[in-house]
């Protein structure tokens, strides 16, 4: 599957925890996006890479950070966690050629639980 | 700042009705604007761009700037149409951010 994955599907660990999510891009993609999908609140922007570098970030916790590698994969790390960051997490990709954005490419997201 | 809101959490129409899904959004330069779904159990995808002025599966969306909105529309609905609808903005240029709306769930009845 050339398709965007992201592992693991589920998580479920206690507040105070670190945990890395980690999505690979469909194959060619150079953008990767991550959202965080909580109860009611839609698909909340976290941050984008371009080509191994950040290029926007959205409304990321200092406890998270994020990396893309070499290898066009990414990461997302959260730290300190707490019973709120319990969410859906996604990863998206795109080619992103020249000026227009174009379509993202969605993973079937990371289930997060946080008790 | 950029922002995309879809007042609607819920949406019910009967089989065959009109179907409109409303989103407006906050953008000071000039957006790419999207319509994305996600059917149950499949993956969010891409359902039309405003850029490309197509219609997708019987849908429809107009940019209109001077209400900065882009309302999703269909005339007449179907069963196979209930999902969750997401709208979408993009800047391709400065922010480089690509951020979504809340979501309206569309149920078709028969």
């Amino acid at each position: 599957d050339s398709g965007v994955t992201q592992t693991p599907k589920h998580l479920i660990t206690a507040t105070g925890q670190r945990v890395t999510l980690r999505c690979s891009p469909r194959s060619g993609d150079l953008s990767v996006y991550w959202y965080q999908q909580s109860l009611d609140q839609g698909l909340q922007f976290l941050i984008q890479y371009y080509n191994g570098e950040e290029r926007a970030k959205g409304n990321i916790l200092e406890r998270f950070s994020a990396q893309q590698f070499p290898d066009l994969h990414s990461e997302l790390n959260l730290s300190s966690l707490e019973l709120g960051d319990s969410a859906l997490y996604f990863c998206a990709s795109s080619s992103q050629k020249g000026a227009n954005t174009g379509e993202l490419f969605f993973g079937e997201g990371s289930r997060l639980t946080v008790l | 700042a950029q922002r995309v809101t879809q007042p609607e959490k819920l949406l019910s129409v009967f089989k065959g009705a009109p179907v409109e899904l409303k989103c407006n959004y906050s953008y000071s330069g000039s957006p790419e604007l999207f319509w994305y779904v996600q059917y149950s159990r499949q993956r969010l995808q891409l359902l039309l761009r405003h850029i490309s002025r197509e219609s997708i599966k019987g849908f429809t969306a107009d940019l209109n700037k001077g209400e900065t909105s882009f309302h999703l529309k269909k005339p007449f609905a179907q069963e196979e149409d209930s999902a969750m609808y997401y709208c979408a903005l993009s800047s391709a240029s400065g922010t480089y951010k690509y951020i979504f709306g809340t979501g309206t769930r569309l149920k078709v009845l028969a």
